[in-house]
């Protein structure tokens, strides 16, 4: 099955500093990616949609310059969180769609990325 | 936009007995259903979907029914076992290569021995 891939799994950093987390698609091709975030409890908050030699399209209230995306190839799309703070610390989660998945486009979750910000 | 209600937030169940997870949607534009299973730390597992064109799917213990009329699809899980317990979350899209899925609050499903 399709397979998306997320590194690192977790990252502890100091305030002020930027952290990038990557995500991949490992066996197939993916013109669309998607970051979430994910608090404590609570359900997966789509971020960005990513799509492959175009700027991301971020959703209401996610500051795009706080939270940079760039997919620069079919299989990897790069999240950096800039200057970051202790309200940044969250799981963040990529997905990807599969090119050749048809009209339905079934979404592959990673495993996530555990962020804690001292 | 979509927005996607789900129930009830937390289930508990004897193991053996079957589950029954409910979801609304808004968007009658809406044609796609995954469902979700995470396990603590990882990220989601889809486990079953449905379309629009169809009104049930089974997989094993698995199965999911979808009402376009009332807007309401849900998931039933039979012979409930310990490797069940997770949290279960569903979704709903346009189902286009660049349509959203948006997600249900999720529901946390523990299963008693």
């Amino acid at each position: 099955g399709a397979v998306v891939s997320q590194h690192p799994s977790w990252v502890i950093c100091k305030s002020g500093t930027s952290v990038k987390i990557e995500c991949r698609s490992l066996d197939f091709q993916a013109t669309t990616m998607f970051w979430y975030r994910q608090f404590p409890k609570q359900s997966l908050m789509l971020m960005a949609t990513s799509n492959e030699g175009s700027k991301a399209t971020y959703e209401q209230g996610v500051e795009k310059d706080k939270f940079l995306i760039n997919h620069a190839s079919l299989t990897l799309s790069t999240l950096t969180v800039t200057s970051a703070h202790p309200e940044d610390s969250s799981f963040y989660i990529c997905s990807a769609r599969d090119r050749a998945s048809g009209s339905f486009g079934e979404q592959f979750f990673g495993p996530g990325t555990r962020l804690t910000v001292l | 936009g979509e927005n996607v209600e789900q129930h009830p937030s937390t289930l508990s169940v004897q193991e053996g007995d079957s589950a029954v997870i409910k979801c609304t949607y808004s968007d009658s534009a809406s044609n796609y259903f995954p469902w979700y299973k995470q396990e603590l730390g990882k990220g989601p597992q889809l486990i079953i979907d449905i379309r629009s064109n169809v009104g049930e799917k089974k997989d094993q213990r698995i199965a999911v029914t979808l009402n376009k009329t009332a807007k309401h699809f849900s998931l039933h899980i039979t012979e409930t076992q310990p490797e069940d317990s997770a949290v279960y979350f569903c979704a709903a899209s346009k189902g286009s290569s660049a349509s959203k899925i948006i997600f249900g609050s999720g529901t946390r499903l523990s299963i008693r021995p």
